[in-house]
């Protein structure tokens, strides 16, 4: 059974940095392509970043792209996010999802929030 | 970007209802459209892939249908545990793209 398990999540202040991360289990990690996935309180489902199986191409929505770095550690089965100077619209639960036959969530984690205040 | 439009925005339907909810690209997909299902807390499920293609372990009263820019998912026999918000995905390019969700209520 896949299972993904974010961590990493908290308060932080605008301008501040944060590094999620999703532990990954039941399947072969190194196999697929993972996905970061974002929701603001009470909004929509907002594509945030992919990464290839070995890590070598990435992918981002251009509201992030510059601050946050995907990466992943196959040997670790393990999927990050460093989010960096980040802004109040940020603030969102961060979901780590799989991607298969390209689609984008075919497996999601439980979630991690992320709030950016004052 | 390719722009996902779902309606209706929100959707009231009694058990045993039948209910369509359309998803339109504004531009073609090349059908790499899928659906999800999210209830209130909870992650998204995947539902639907590749416009028509049921996942594994989705019941059969769920079905996708259409191609180019337009599409539907269509929920049969309604039971209380299908009220959920909808949303449709386009994966045909980056960026990857939702619809804005459709509220599907008792």
């Amino acid at each position: 059974e896949v299972q993904l398990v974010e961590s990493g999540g908290g308060l932080v202040q605008p301008g501040g940095s944060l590094r999620l991360s999703c532990a990954a289990s039941g399947f072969t990690f190194s196999s697929y392509w993972m996905s970061w996935v974002r929701q603001a309180p009470g909004k929509g489902l907002e594509w945030v970043a992919n990464i290839k199986e070995d890590g070598s191409e990435k992918y981002y929505v251009d509201s992030v792209r510059g601050r946050f770095t995907i990466s992943r550690d196959n040997a670790k089965n393990s999927l990050y996010l460093q989010v960096n100077s980040l802004r109040a619209e940020d603030t969102a639960v961060y979901y780590c999802a799989t991607i298969r036959q390209w689609v984008v969530g075919d497996s999601w984690g439980q979630g991690t929030l992320v709030t950016v205040s004052s | 970007d390719i722009q996902m439009t779902q309606s209706p925005s929100s959707l009231s339907a009694s058990v045993g209802d039948k209910v369509t909810i359309t998803c339109r690209a504004s531009q073609g997909i090349n059908n790499y459209l899928a659906w999800f299902q999210q209830k209130p807390g909870k992650a998204p499920k995947s539902l639907i892939y590749a416009a028509s293609s049921l996942q594994t372990g989705v019941p059969s009263k769920f079905s996708g249908s259409g191609s180019g820019t337009d599409f539907t998912l269509t929920i049969s026999s309604l039971q209380p545990e299908d009220f959920a918000t909808y949303y449709c995905q386009q994966y045909n390019g980056y960026p990857v793209t939702f619809g804005q969700g459709t509220r599907l209520e008792i």
